[in-house]
């Protein structure tokens, strides 16, 4: 199963951009590249995900290495509801998904 | 649109014993997959439902079974249960199997074996 490597934390002033990024090094050409985080208390929630291409939403943009081997998510203005655990994940063709440890943001007012 | 559900949220339960979980997906959603998530193992896949047929597994032991409804509902069970089974178990649904489809998670059902 392909794998993703995250940093453990990543701090971050308000109204800042903050930039996630995730390695998935050994991804293969049919896995999506999907982004959850977690608040605490709370189920994980759905941010972004692509395949190729860079994708934006409401919540956040996602750009992906040429290569496909890397991926970074980003917040472009982080708000204090933005502190959560957030997870970079690939997704095959059969669906399985493999949750890591995930990136701890801190975001400081 | 209703979310995604799932009872009861908070469960007590003895070792030994069974348990049954229950979750509703979003409506139009034939997909359901279950997790569970323990401070020290963090988010662990438990296995994936798709139009009554479990498409995927995690790597559990057999103790830990679920099933998928024509309705799409899901319901997973762990029968003779462990101190180590004390968890949050969370649903979620999608549309279809293949990672073109995100994921919407319920609030989690919290078990605490005693």
């Amino acid at each position: 199963d392909a794998k993703t490597t995250q940093p453990n934390s990543m701090e971050s002033n308000e109204e800042e951009p903050v930039h996630l990024p995730c390695n998935h090094s050994t991804i293969s050409g049919t896995d999506y590249i999907h982004w959850y985080r977690q608040l605490p208390s709370q189920g994980p929630e759905y941010v972004i995900h692509g395949l190729t291409s860079n994708v934006n939403n409401r919540m956040a943009s996602l750009a992906i290495a040429e290569d496909r081997k890397s991926s970074t998510l980003i917040l472009h203005r982080a708000t204090l509801r933005d502190a959560a655990v957030y997870y970079c994940i690939l997704r095959d063709s059969w669906g399985k998904f493999q949750f890591g440890a995930g990136t701890q943001v801190v975001v400081t007012p | 649109k209703a979310g995604v559900t799932q009872t009861p949220r908070y469960l007590i339960k003895t070792r030994g014993q069974q348990v049954t979980l229950s979750c509703s997906p979003i409506s139009g959603h034939r997909s359901v997959s279950w997790y569970q998530q323990t401070p020290g193992q963090g988010l662990q896949f438990l296995f994936e439902y798709f139009s009554e047929t479990q498409r995927n597994k995690g790597n559990f032991p057999g103790r830990f079974s679920g099933r998928q409804f024509s309705n799409s509902r899901s319901e997973m069970n762990v029968s003779t249960l462990e101190l180590g089974d004390s968890a949050l178990y969370l649903c979620a649904s999608s549309l279809g199997l293949a990672g073109a489809y995100e994921q919407y998670f319920g609030p989690g059902t919290r078990l605490t074996v005693t």
